[in-house]
């Protein structure tokens, strides 16, 4: 199984900061044949799903703020969010569908300073 | 727009099999390409994949970690996917999520259901 470890557990910042999300998986889930990484990001707020964000690394999902952004390959991954704002306040998670079985991140919980 | 909404009991006892059932509106569940899928959440902590089966319910796929008592149906006719795991513990209390993938298995969830509470408990 791909083990997706991200960091940090949770991160509090500042209206308007950039916050820093990392995912890491213990395997590449770059393929070779099409060269694209196969790893997405989620946001979730309380008691909702999920809602997609990120998917190949690095595009965004229709309708996501451009303050949001995924960068990274092989086993290195980040998402960004350039300005924080109040409705960002979340729990952020990364996955990986590069193989079966699917397995997601731990999560990252953004708070408001 | 596409919604998919899980229904099923939301109280399951010791040993029993949880049952349940995701009906998609507002597009084709046999589309080809599709695979729809279970995650789930216990509270207060992060997802897991349970699987996803193909759009003509010819293929599945299983988390190995529940492989031994899942299986994931899909009935075309009504527009919907299920979900069976048998031999519940505790353990298995979460939100459970339906979601789609739009270009098969090895593609990202970008519909997801509102998610079901299944408590197991005598």
């Amino acid at each position: 199984d791909i083990v997706m470890t991200q960091s940090p557990e949770s991160l509090t910042v500042s209206l308007g900061e950039r916050a820093t999300i990392n995912c890491k998986s213990s395997q590449s889930v770059l393929y070779s044949s099409n060269n694209k990484n196969y790893l997405g990001w989620y946001q979730q707020k309380p008691g909702q799903p999920p809602k997609l964000l990120i998917y190949w690394a690095s595009t965004r999902e229709s309708g996501v703020p451009d303050r949001f952004s995924g960068s990274g390959s092989g086993t290195d991954f980040t998402l960004t969010i350039s300005s924080v704002q109040a409705e960002d306040v979340a729990v952020y998670y990364c996955q990986h569908y590069y193989s079966s079985p699917l397995t997601f991140g731990g999560g990252t919980k953004v708070e408001i300073k | 727009q596409l919604q998919l909404q899980e229904s099923g009991p939301g109280l399951v006892k010791p040993s029993e099999t949880l049952s349940l059932t995701c009906t998609v509106s507002g597009g084709s569940i046999s589309k080809s390409n599709y695979y729809w899928g279970w995650i789930r959440q216990p509270p207060g902590k992060g997802l897991e994949w349970i699987g996803s089966i193909s759009y003509s319910g010819s293929t599945a796929y299983y988390n190995p970690s529940l492989k031994s008592r899942v299986t994931i149906s899909v009935d075309t006719s009504k527009n919907q996917f299920s979900l069976k795991l048998s031999s519940v513990t505790a353990a298995d209390t979460a939100v459970f999520y339906c979601a789609r993938q739009s270009e098969g298995l090895y593609t990202i969830f970008d519909y997801w259901g509102q998610g079901t509470l299944v408590s197991v408990s005598s």
